[in-house]
């Protein structure tokens, strides 16, 4: 069965320190969502990309944060000058095709720690 | 922008029993459409089960159902036979157009 990937699994860094988080979502998708969960919170979106462009992005989707499809299958979010409060789990998603399409199918997630 | 409600933080079902989570939603629109996630410990979201909602009748899954009351902008989880591996975060969200709006969640734990 297709799956959301996402690479790496974790990731430690430094404060001030830019970080790029890898998502390879469905094949046949074309709906990509960037998402991130503070430790014991609810999940939140950050960002929705469609036809390589930005759909529409949260307010905590500030100038910091960027996200880029750069070929056929990868979707990333780069985070360029990392903060404490950056720290967090991040979701990448993917919708679209066939009967299914409003369903938005979750990788397992990139845990960022911001040190 | 959508409000999820989950007024319960947390849930504790007896294997094989039956338990219940409740989720509110608020939205001016008609067309949308609901989801229940499961977040085990690992994190992962996974799907539970999703619901359209031009559509009165009540979606299932195997040991998973809901009921829907739109009027009541109501949508709660009925889990069945209930498994040690029910136990988990349970996350109910709205979708219209780009993006999905979480509830806080409700924790099931399940007594063996």
């Amino acid at each position: 069965e297709p799956e959301v990937t996402q690479t790496p699994s974790h990731q430690v860094t430094q404060m001030g320190q830019e970080v790029i988080l890898r998502c390879v979502p469905i094949s046949n998708h074309l709906y990509f969502y960037w998402y991130r969960q503070i430790l014991g919170q609810k999940v939140e979106f950050l960002v929705s990309f469609y036809n390589n462009e930005i759909s529409e992005k949260s307010e905590i989707f500030d100038d910091q944060f960027s996200v880029e499809r750069p070929d056929g299958s990868n979707f990333t979010l780069k985070i360029r000058s990392t903060k404490l409060e950056d720290s967090a789990m991040y979701f990448c998603a993917s919708r679209g095709g066939g009967q299914d399409q409003e369903t938005q199918y979750f990788g397992p997630g990139t845990r960022l720690l911001v040190l | 922008a959508q409000t999820v409600t989950q007024s319960q933080p947390e849930m504790s079902v007896q294997e094989a029993e039956t338990v219940t989570l409740s989720c509110t939603y608020d939205t001016s629109e008609s067309d949308y459409y609901l989801f229940w996630y499961k977040q085990p410990p690992s994190r992962q979201m996974i799907l539970v089960i999703r619901q359209e909602a031009y559509k009165q009748q009540n979606a299932t899954e195997n040991r998973f159902s809901v009921n829907f009351q739109k009027a009541a902008k109501s949508f709660s989880l009925k889990i069945s036979d209930s498994q040690l591996g029910d136990a988990a975060m349970y996350f109910c969200a709205y979708a219209n157009d780009y993006k999905l709006s979480f509830g806080a969640g409700t924790t099931v734990t399940v007594r063996a």
